[in-house]
């Protein structure tokens, strides 16, 4: 079976300060995957998305990025975080093609508070 | 762009009350409807989902929702509620025609059911 794995599951840092939450999805291979942001009654948000290893698409501008080194990992970075950058990360997962590729199974998330 | 609506933000019911809670979207196209829950402390995940076929689908734990075209709603009934369906329910709609890959999700509703 699938599982998904989502660490570190809380974070603190300061202003300024680099950032990096790892995803990384087992027993599926070329899985679709995603970061959203879930704020309270904002809903979730589509940070980024990517359909294979280096393809990365960008939904909201931002100072975050995204990577997918390997083909079940997928990395959310920031170099200076942003007191905005608050909030909690959801990385998910799906499968290829319609109508499969929009049933999302989603990790437990990271909650990061910016100082 | 598409969007969805959940206008009720916060749900309050009584055990064995009848629910629903209203789902709009507003892209005409060909959609994929889907209702997520998460449950306190746990992972978000999927309740119940529409791709094509009947526009009655039944989801886990005794949940409906009826895709009505006409009025670009996908709402989510229970006819008696139990203390343990206590959680946030996001509506989501995703479309071929938007990118396989996206789904758009509300903004929630918290649902507190009172013993």
């Amino acid at each position: 079976s699938q599982t998904i794995h989502q660490w570190p599951a809380t974070l603190v840092q300061p202003v300024g300060s680099p950032l990096s939450l790892e995803c990384t999805v087992e027993g599926t291979s070329n899985p679709n995957l995603y970061w959203y942001r879930q704020a309270a009654g904002r809903g979730l948000q589509l940070l980024f998305y990517s359909v294979g290893i280096g393809q990365i698409s960008s939904e909201v501008p931002q100072n975050l990025s995204a990577s997918r080194p390997q083909d079940r990992q997928f990395i959310l970075s920031s170099k200076k975080l942003l007191l905005s950058d608050s909030g909690f990360y959801l990385c998910a997962w799906s499968k290829t093609g319609q109508p499969g590729a929009n049933v999302l199974t989603f990790g437990a998330g990271s909650r990061l508070t910016v100082l | 762009a598409q969007s969805v609506s959940q206008h009720n933000h916060h749900v309050i019911l009584s055990e064995a009350a009848s629910l629903e809670l209203g789902c709009n979207y507003s892209y005409g196209g060909t959609v994929n409807l889907f209702w997520y829950v998460q449950y306190p402390g746990q992972h978000l995940q999927l309740l119940l989902k529409y791709f094509s076929g009947d526009p009655l689908v039944k989801g886990i734990k005794g949940f409906e929702a009826e895709f009505i075209k006409s009025k670009f709603s996908f709402n989510l009934r229970k006819p008696s509620v139990q203390w343990s369906d206590t959680a946030e329910y996001f509506c989501a709609v995703g479309s071929p025609n938007f990118g396989n890959e996206k789904l758009t999700f509300g903004t929630g509703t918290r649902l507190t059911i009172i013993p």
